[in-house]
């Protein structure tokens, strides 16, 4: 079974539209996160939700919300895509204060 | 808040060679620290983690790292790298309390020639 799932894998959408990205953990953990991973490889935190509650957002525009349903489930809306937003996007869990993120395997998102 | 710097942006090193990939942190105490690993098109594997004790840690796939405090430093080390090894190798830091955001360097790419 796969730890930390992300749909879809690859997604190709035009400026303007509205997407979302699914993201599921089956770990059992307290805290996922998203990440977006530029084209020079820089991984820079989104957003954290720890039981639900969202605990840190990194001056990230408001076109993107997470929106979390249940603990094993943290998924990513945005909103009015832009050029710039293309890059990937990593889902990570983690079981709480000091331990290890998970890394789901990413999704390449491509604005044209 | 807490940094962290990966000096190297490329590392190319010869199979069966061995290999030191840098890394260097900024916070105030001491931190959790860690390395990851990403193969292309994948995501993010841990490698080894930091928390006390010993200051020289082993990981999977060989690898081993070296806390050093009075250098803020988490060298990666590996005897002998194999050409599976290339690869895009990130340290990364969190606070060692509160919450836990973990903080990453920009990467280092490993090269590896047969």
């Amino acid at each position: 079974d796969t730890a930390v799932s992300q749909t879809p894998k690859y997604l190709v959408t035009q400026m303007g539209n509205d997407k979302s990205i699914k993201c599921e953990q089956n770990l059992g953990h307290d805290t996922m996160y998203w990440y977006k991973q530029d084209s020079k490889k820089f991984l820079k935190i989104m957003f954290s939700y720890n039981n639900k509650e969202l605990i840190i957002n990194e001056t990230v525009p408001n076109r993107f919300s997470p929106k979390s349903p249940d603990k094993a489930h943290l998924n990513l809306h945005i909103n009015s895509l832009e050029l710039g937003d293309s890059a990937v996007y990593f889902c990570a869990s983690s079981p709480g204060t000091g331990s290890e993120a998970f890394f789901g395997q990413g999704t390449r998102l491509t604005v044209v | 808040a807490q940094s962290v710097t990966q000096p190297d942006i490329h590392i190319t090193v010869s199979e069966g060679a061995s290999l030191e990939l840098r890394c260097n942190y900024s916070y105030g105490a001491t931190p959790y620290l860690f390395w990851y690993v990403q193969s292309p098109g994948q995501g993010l594997q841990l490698l080894l983690k930091y928390f006390s004790g010993d200051t020289l840690v082993q990981g999977i796939k060989g690898f081993e790292a070296e806390f050093k405090r009075s250098q803020s430093s988490f060298n990666l080390r590996k005897p002998s790298v194999h050409w599976s090894d290339a690869a895009e190798y990130f340290c990364a830091v969190s606070p060692s309390g509160g919450s836990y955001i973990p903080t990453f360097g920009r990467g280092t790419s490993l090269i590896v020639h047969p």
